[in-house]
């Protein structure tokens, strides 16, 4: 079974500092990977998604992740967080050809 | 995402109550999906719709049921609601792009409470 663990729950950063968004999965065959964003109040928006075509994948509003098989990690990041950031965060695999399964979430604090 | 829009966007009922959240799509897309998000859960499916006549249940149905009156409509109904459904309720849609890959896309969600 494919699933995805978030490692942590809660990230603060200060405004202009790197964004590290940890996510690791588990699948028994190649995975589809994606990374949704939450702002409150508002539906899931898609940040990037992971096709196989490249390892590193760049999304919108400057994020990317990295797809490592050896770590079985799918992490986010950006390098400079803006207050507009704060929200929380999900990474999801695709766990069969209907269905994706969704991490626990991570809530992205920005200080000021 | 104005393309999914989701009514009522809050509702509060009592216990036993039937309930009828709406999801409607300009979208175009086969594909429909209920969702429900609980703090530390994330987001768990509760059904999905391939298409009119194809209607499945998710990891978490028991409780609900669905309606897919049409490509664009996709309705979710807790017969008898209780208090552990009080949730906020996502409906999405996808587009098929041929082999593995696939985005959802989800409406603004349904914060219902029940009492």
């Amino acid at each position: 079974a494919q699933s995805v663990t978030q490692l942590d729950s809660h990230v603060s950063v200060s405004e202009g500092t790197p964004v590290l968004l940890r996510c690791n999965y588990s699948s028994s065959y190649s995975p589809s990977l994606f990374w949704y964003v939450q702002h409150p109040n508002k539906g899931l928006q898609l940040l990037l998604k992971y096709t196989s075509a490249a390892t590193l994948v760049k999304g919108i509003n400057g994020f990317e992740a990295e797809f490592k098989k050896s770590e079985t990690s799918f992490h986010l990041t950006k390098p400079s967080a803006h207050m507009s950031d704060a929200a929380e965060y999900f990474c999801v695999v695709r766990s069969s050809a209907r269905q994706l399964t969704f991490g626990s979430g991570t809530q992205l604090t920005v200080l000021p | 995402d104005a393309d999914v829009t989701q009514t009522p966007r809050n509702r509060i009922t009592k216990t036993g109550k039937r309930i009828m959240l709406e999801c409607s799509q300009t979208k175009g897309h086969d594909r429909m999906y209920w969702y429900r998000q609980d703090p530390g859960l994330g987001l768990r499916l509760i059904y999905y719709s391939f298409d009119v006549k194809d209607i499945n249940k998710g990891e978490i149905s028991d409780g609900y049921s669905v309606s897919r009156q049409a490509q664009a409509k996709f309705s979710l109904s807790l017969e008898s609601a209780i208090p552990n459904q009080t949730a906020l309720y996502f409906c999405a849609t996808s587009d098929w792009t041929g082999g593995a890959f696939y985005t959802q896309y989800f409406g603004p969600g349904t914060r219902l409470t029940v009492l």
